[in-house]
């Protein structure tokens, strides 16, 4: 399977432990984004890499939140000090450059207790 | 703020019928707008797009009309299949902002019954 994959997919912790997410991308995709998708909602845009530069960060990114991508191959996202707030879907995408055509992962969900 | 929006929370065809999904934007400088299908416990999936150069496009069953003046468009599922009971967003690409930040409605779960 050659598509954008992530772990875990579900992660159950209790308010204030720190969360790490991984995101596997299409391989001969250079641009990353990680959304965030709350019930009831549609995504909403976190943060964009393009390689290993991290270009653009949403407001909804507080400092809690921090996202890399060494060497420009998979990225993480930590969560530090998590909230209940911050249950939700986290979806990774990837895309060549030349399109804003997004192809998704199947999502981490964090539930925080 | 939303920027695009989806009214419908859930519509339900027969099979064989049209589908026709609406999305509203008010943004006025979105000028790509895509639809994504969602299965439960998957991520989303590209369907189709369409350019603000156009105002059809279509690809197999399915259609995405724009009517830019209205700051409409309209996903069309003919004929619809019980395999597209799932959930749809309607998402747009701001001209000035960065190549793939999208924005998303709150989707429409369209059940599609036998």
């Amino acid at each position: 399977d050659t598509g954008v994959s992530q772990n875990p997919r579900h992660k159950i912790t209790k308010r204030g432990q720190n969360v790490t997410f991984r995101c596997d991308p299409i391989s001969e995709h250079n641009r990353l984004y990680w959304y965030r998708q709350t019930l009831g909602q549609g995504p909403e845009f976190l943060t964009y890499f393009q390689n290993e530069a991290q270009l653009e960060k949403s407001r909804l990114l507080s400092d809690r939140f921090s996202a890399e991508r060494p060497k420009g191959s998979f990225s993480t996202l930590e969560i530090q000090r998590t909230e209940q707030g911050d249950s939700a879907m986290y979806l990774c995408a990837s895309t060549p450059a030349s399109t804003g055509e997004l192809f998704f992962g199947e999502g981490s969900r964090l539930t925080v207790l | 703020d939303q920027q695009v929006k989806q009214n419908s929370p859930s519509l339900s065809v027969q099979e064989g019928r049209i589908s026709i999904l609406n999305c509203d934007y008010t943004n006025s400088m979105f000028d790509y707008f895509l639809w994504y299908k969602k299965y439960p416990a998957e991520g989303p999936t590209f369907l189709i797009s369409i350019s603000s150069i156009k105002d059809k496009n279509e690809d197999g069953r399915f259609t995405v009309f724009l009517n830019k003046s209205a700051k409409h468009l309209s996903l069309h599922i003919v004929p619809s299949q019980p395999g597209d009971s799932a959930v749809y967003f309607c998402a747009a690409q701001d001209r000035g902002s960065t190549l793939g930040r999208l924005y998303f409605g709150r989707g429409t779960q369209l059940t599609v019954w036998p």
